[in-house]
């Protein structure tokens, strides 16, 4: 088992482009989970599937928007950068019976 | 509205010594907690949780954490620290019910970060 993949693992962009983050979970959850986690804010909701099919805005939505397009994989997309969303990205996906979050090793992204 | 705090920005401790790192949260009913470690450059492993039950929970590494309803809080401790144990550590608290769907998502502190020295 890979457990949470995401990719890229690094990323830099430019004010107004976009792009989108992936993530891949390969044990059978149910709920995945997009944070953005910068220095002395600890980690912060963007966004979250319960399941497929559903998403539902966390704590810091605005900017991103996401898809999560099968079981497996949850995407988060920037559709216009700004310098603000400079941050590393972590992708995790729940196991429901243990109440457990397991999380990717990140993407760091840089806007300039 | 349920938050976390951990007090405590930075910490450093001489190897060998014991440590206790601090996590108070507000929540209106029992919740499930949770102790998470993230190394430089690294995602976030989980240390330990507390759900119901014997509230001194034991965790990988060594690691133990104690649930104090009467404090809310949930203090992480480990008995004799290793410098590999040189970390970022997140608290954080889930919710224990079904809020709209969002039962599993977790809120967490702003981290502490442990230095040792040799």
């Amino acid at each position: 088992n890979a457990g949470v993949t995401q990719t890229p693992k690094f990323q830099v962009l430019k004010t107004g482009q976009s792009m989108t983050l992936q993530c891949a979970q390969d044990m059978n959850h149910n709920s995945m989970y997009w944070y953005r986690q910068d220095p002395g804010m600890g980690l912060r909701l963007i966004y979250y599937s319960a399941s497929e099919g559903t998403t539902d805005k966390g704590e810091v939505p605005n900017g991103y928007n996401v898809s999560r397009l099968n079981k497996r994989e949850f995407s988060l997309r920037l559709e216009s950068a700004a310098p603000s969303q400079t941050s590393v990205y972590f992708c995790a996906s729940r196991r429901e019976e243990q109440e457990t979050q397991y999380f990717g090793p990140g993407t760091r992204l840089l806007v300039l | 509205a349920q938050s976390v705090t951990q007090p405590d920005i930075h910490i450093t401790v001489s190897e060998g010594a014991s440590l206790e790192l601090r996590c108070n949260y507000s929540y209106g009913a029992t919740p499930y907690l949770f102790w998470y470690v993230q190394s430089p450059g690294q995602g976030l492993q989980l240390l330990l949780k507390y759900f119901s039950g014997d509230t001194l929970v034991q965790g990988i590494k060594g690691f133990e954490a104690e649930f104090k309803r009467s404090q809310s809080s949930f203090n992480l401790r480990k008995p004799s620290v290793h410098w590999s144990d040189a970390a970022e550590y997140f608290c954080a608290v889930g919710h224990s019910m079904n809020y709209g769907g969002s039962q599993g998502n977790l809120i967490f502190g702003k981290g502490t970060k442990l230095s040792v020295k040799p």
